[in-house]
């Protein structure tokens, strides 16, 4: 069965530093992969994915993410954390021939001025 | 503005109801998805269509369905409503099987 795993609930950094947020995931096959940041009161909102290709994707908001296959990750970066990037971020994933998709429980981002 | 609507925005109800929740997919998408979110079970999937035709199913309850319309609006029913059923319950949708989903801003639901 898939699944995927925020292993860290919340996580603090300092306005200017890089910050990581966490993600490993279980899947048969090569995964679709998903992150997602949602705002107080707010739907969520897309970030980036990896389907295919090069294993560091870009997304929105100077936000990127590195697929590894080996350690079956894809943490999100940031090289300079803003405090509006405070907010809660979740993982998602999607096996190719599955169409359930399955997200973490979500990684609570605190940014400080 | 993801283009994803969801009506009602708040929606309190006792024990034992029924209530329907709609969604409006973004112009063009195919696909709407149905999620769950608590504070205790983080954010579920529930079901998904697709052009009408049920594509994938998670964690949804017996008393819960959906249905997809012609015109792609879809509607979430719930029923025999429990305070557990107290959460967020979000709608998305995507063009096709591996895009991004747009969530909508969501329905508050309250069971008193």
């Amino acid at each position: 069965a898939q699944s995927v795993a925020q292993p860290e609930d919340q996580v603090k950094v300092a306005e200017g530093n890089p910050l990581t947020v966490k993600c490993t995931y279980s899947v048969s096959g090569n995964p679709y992969l998903f992150w997602y940041v949602q705002y107080p009161n707010r739907g969520l909102q897309f970030l980036l994915k990896y389907i295919t290709g090069d294993n560091l994707v870009k997304g929105s908001y100077g936000f990127e993410a590195e697929f590894n296959k080996s350690q079956t990750s894809f943490h999100l970066k940031k090289p300079s954390a803003l405090v509006s990037d405070s907010a809660l971020y979740f993982c998602a994933v999607r096996g190719r021939r599955d169409d359930k998709i399955i997200f973490g429980k979500g990684t609570r981002l605190h940014i400080l001025p | 503005d993801s283009g994803v609507t969801q009506t009602p925005k708040h929606l309190i109800t006792a024990t034992g109801q029924r209530v329907t929740l709609r969604c409006s997919p973004r112009s063009g998408d195919l696909s709407v998805y149905w999620y769950q979110q608590s504070l205790d079970q983080g954010l579920q999937f529930l079901i998904q269509y697709y052009n009408g035709e049920e594509r994938a199913k998670g964690n949804i309850l017996e008393r819960f369905s959906a249905q997809q319309f012609p015109d792609l609006h879809s509607e979430l029913n719930l029923s025999s409503l429990e305070l557990g059923d107290s959460a967020l319950y979000f709608c998305a949708s995507s063009d096709d099987f591996f895009d991004e989903q747009f969530f909508g801003p969501g329905t508050r639901l309250t069971v008193l």
